[in-house]
């Protein structure tokens, strides 16, 4: 079935460090692929998405580009910051059912952590 | 405006009682889910709506009932709770192939 595999963390960086969490995916189709992150206490945010092979998706200085060839969706940044530091989900949406939004499949998160 | 909403945000309970948790959305969109946290911070999917109809249930034990009076309110009430129900429970609304999710709700079971 679906499925989405991230690198396990946690993930400890020091302030102006390059990131790079690694996202694979299997699936039937062409699925839609996400990022959320996940503040201490807080739910779920989307950091950023790719609907099509080749889309790089991009917000607050990350990154992504949907990898068709190799199944994958790395997150990166070029310098993370201590506010970074949060919980990191790669997700991909599988296809709809009857006209309806499918549901989220998601990796097991990874941890970052950024010191200053 | 907060776009999805649950409450309450943590629920403390013992084991055999049964608890509600309420979640709307004002987003305007036609499906809703739960989706459950574990310990491990694994997020997966128990159940998914569609205009207030059932598409999605995924292998959840029948002490969970979701319902949906309307299009932005999916509830969840489970009976009888157990140890293993301890979990963060997150609704969320799709619209536009995003999703968008609740700030969650801590269940404990004594």
């Amino acid at each position: 079935g679906d499925s989405v595999t991230q690198m396990e963390g946690p993930v400890t960086l020091s302030e102006e460090a390059f990131l790079t969490i690694n996202c694979t995916y299997t699936a039937t189709g062409y699925p839609s692929l996400f990022w959320y992150v996940q503040y201490p206490g807080e739910g779920l945010q989307l950091l950023l998405k790719a609907t099509k092979a080749d889309d790089k998706g991009s917000n607050k200085g990350f990154e992504a580009t949907y990898r068709k060839e190799t199944t994958s969706f790395h997150l990166e940044k070029g310098s993370v910051q201590v506010s970074d530091s949060a919980v990191y989900f790669c997700a991909l949406r599988i296809l709809n059912y009857g006209g309806s939004q499918g549901n989220l499949i998601f990796g097991k998160g990874t941890k970052l952590s950024v010191k200053p | 405006d907060t776009a999805v909403s649950q409450t309450p945000k943590y629920l403390v309970t013992q084991m055999g009682n049964d608890k509600s948790i309420k979640c709307e959305q004002n987003l305007g969109h036609d499906t809703m889910y739960w989706y459950k946290q574990d310990s491990k911070k694994f997020l997966k999917i128990m159940f998914s709506y569609n205009n207030k109809e059932l598409i999605i249930n995924e292998t959840v034990p029948n002490r969970f009932s979701p319902k949906s009076p309307d299009k932005a309110h999916l509830n969840l009430h489970i009976n009888s709770l157990e140890l293993g129900d301890s979990a963060v429970y997150f609704c969320a609304s799709s619209g536009g192939g995003v999703s968008f999710f609740g700030p969650g709700t801590r269940l404990t079971v004594l």
